[in-house]
């Protein structure tokens, strides 16, 4: 089945920096979604990009998909002490495959 | 408006009893997923409903693993003769259509279960 690695596990930062962690996967896809999961709004939904996408943009976030080298990197810009969190790529159609995710700190 | 609602939010129980988790999932929501997430892991799919088709249970760990729907509403999931290793949280998403069209999946806050 399809399911995406996250790398790093684990990235801290301070305020003001920016962010970015990777998503590797093996098979064919047709998308690739970014959730956010911390405590207090538990796991949201933050972008979609589809297999025939290179970049996408929402907010502070940067999304790139390169399809040949099978990975997808997320980018959070100017990063604030809320994006404490962790990551995950999900990939498939319906049912969707998580990876274990990146767990993010921002100091202020 | 409502997003999808979960309870209890926290459940304890003791290894081999019966347990039942509850998704109330968006209004007009045809597609529901459960999803189960151990502590420091990600998601494991557990089971998806898609309007009156027939679920696909792919993902349930045992028999003792057990969904209902009802038309497009509540779902609940069953767990029987609970073990240790059940002890996760349980995640209820809902969407507009599962399947080829792709809609965003919209998440409950789960229900923890820890079983002693």
């Amino acid at each position: 089945s399809q399911q995406g690695e996250e790398d790093p596990q684990a990235l801290s930062i301070q305020e003001g920096e920016n962010a970015t962690m990777n998503c590797s996967y093996k098979t064919s896809i047709n998308n690739l979604q970014w959730y956010r999961q911390n405590s207090g709004r538990g796991l949201v939904h933050l972008i979609l990009i589809r297999s025939n996408e290179r970049e996408k943009h929402s907010g502070r976030l940067r999304v790139t998909l390169d399809t040949s080298k099978k990975s997808s990197s997320l980018l959070i810009t100017a990063s604030r002490a809320a994006d404490t969190a962790s990551y995950f790529c999900a990939l498939g159609y319906s049912t969707l495959t998580f990876g274990k995710g990146t767990m993010l700190l921002v100091s202020p | 408006g409502a997003g999808v609602s979960q309870s209890p939010s926290n459940k304890v129980t003791e290894k081999g009893k019966d347990v039942e988790l509850r998704c109330d999932p968006i209004s007009g929501h045809t597609a529901l997923y459960w999803y189960r997430q151990r502590l420091g892991q990600g998601l494991e799919f557990l089971i998806y409903f898609q309007g009156n088709s027939a679920p696909d249970k792919s993902g349930l760990p045992s028999d003792r693993f057990s969904a209902e729907r009802t038309g497009e509403s509540v779902s609940t999931l069953t767990i029987q003769r609970t073990q240790q290793e059940d002890s996760a949280v349980y995640l209820c998403a809902s969407t507009l259509a599962g399947g080829i069209i792709y809609n965003e999946q919209f998440f409950g806050p789960g229900t923890r279960l820890t079983v002693l």
